[in-house]
């Protein structure tokens, strides 16, 4: 099974602020790496597939990049709505996998 | 419009089997390359993919709990089952059932929380 690692776990910024998350995966995943948005008692929602490709009706403040095993999403000009659990999940191989997710508050 | 709509009991006891429906519009499980999965997340704690059955009733589980689950389709009635036995506290956890199509969770449901306690 292919592992993917999130870091930071947790992160604090302010609003208009920048962040990175990273992800990284045990083994190639070629650009088969999407990234979601979680908020509290609500499904994830797609924001990045296929590593960089931003998902329809999503701001273009996210930005995803990377291929093989490393992977950022970054956000920037952070608004009060971005503030959320952020997944990373590989399409690459079976089983399919998430990361443990990084929360983003606000500071 | 993609809606999806997970339904099942809220409360099951240890050992026995959690059954589990998902109920969509908006896409035919018939279109080649249309799947539909099950993701589950214990209170607090991360995603955790389950399984998916595809188009062509393919069929994919999680390494760890694969002796357990079974996913299953009705077409016509446009609905995925999925089944898990032994359930245990551990088990205890907000379940999702999403449309996987071109490499991507696109589509999620609302989520329907299990709880598994005597």
């Amino acid at each position: 099974d292919i592992q993917m690692a999130q870091s930071p776990s947790s992160l604090a910024a302010s609003v208009g602020g920048r962040v990175t998350i990273t992800c990284r995966a045990s083994q190639t995943v070629n650009t088969y790496l999407n990234w979601y948005q979680q908020k509290p008692g609500k499904a994830p929602k797609l924001l990045i597939y296929g590593a960089s490709s931003l998902q329809s009706g999503v701001p273009s403040r996210f930005t995803g990049s990377g291929s093989g095993t490393d992977f950022t999403l970054t956000i920037s000009n952070l608004q009060p709505e971005d503030f959320a659990t952020y997944y990373c999940q590989q399409s690459y191989s079976y089983p399919r996998t998430f990361g443990q997710g990084t929360k983003l508050e606000i500071k | 419009q993609v809606t999806l709509r997970e339904s099942g009991p809220a409360l099951v006891k240890p050992t026995q089997t959690l059954t589990l429906t998902c109920t969509f519009s908006g896409f035919s499980l018939s279109t080649s390359g249309m799947c539909v999965s099950w993701i589950r997340q214990p209170p607090g704690k991360a995603l955790e993919w389950l399984a998916l059955i595809d188009w062509d009733d393919d069929k994919f589980y999680t390494t760890s709990l694969k002796t357990r689950l079974a996913v299953s389709k009705d077409t016509s009635k446009n609905q995925v089952v999925l089944t898990m036995t032994n359930m245990d506290p551990v088990d205890t956890a907000t379940y999702f059932c999403a449309r996987y199509q071109s490499s991507m969770f696109d589509y999620w449901g609302q989520g329907t929380p299990v709880t598994v306690s005597p």
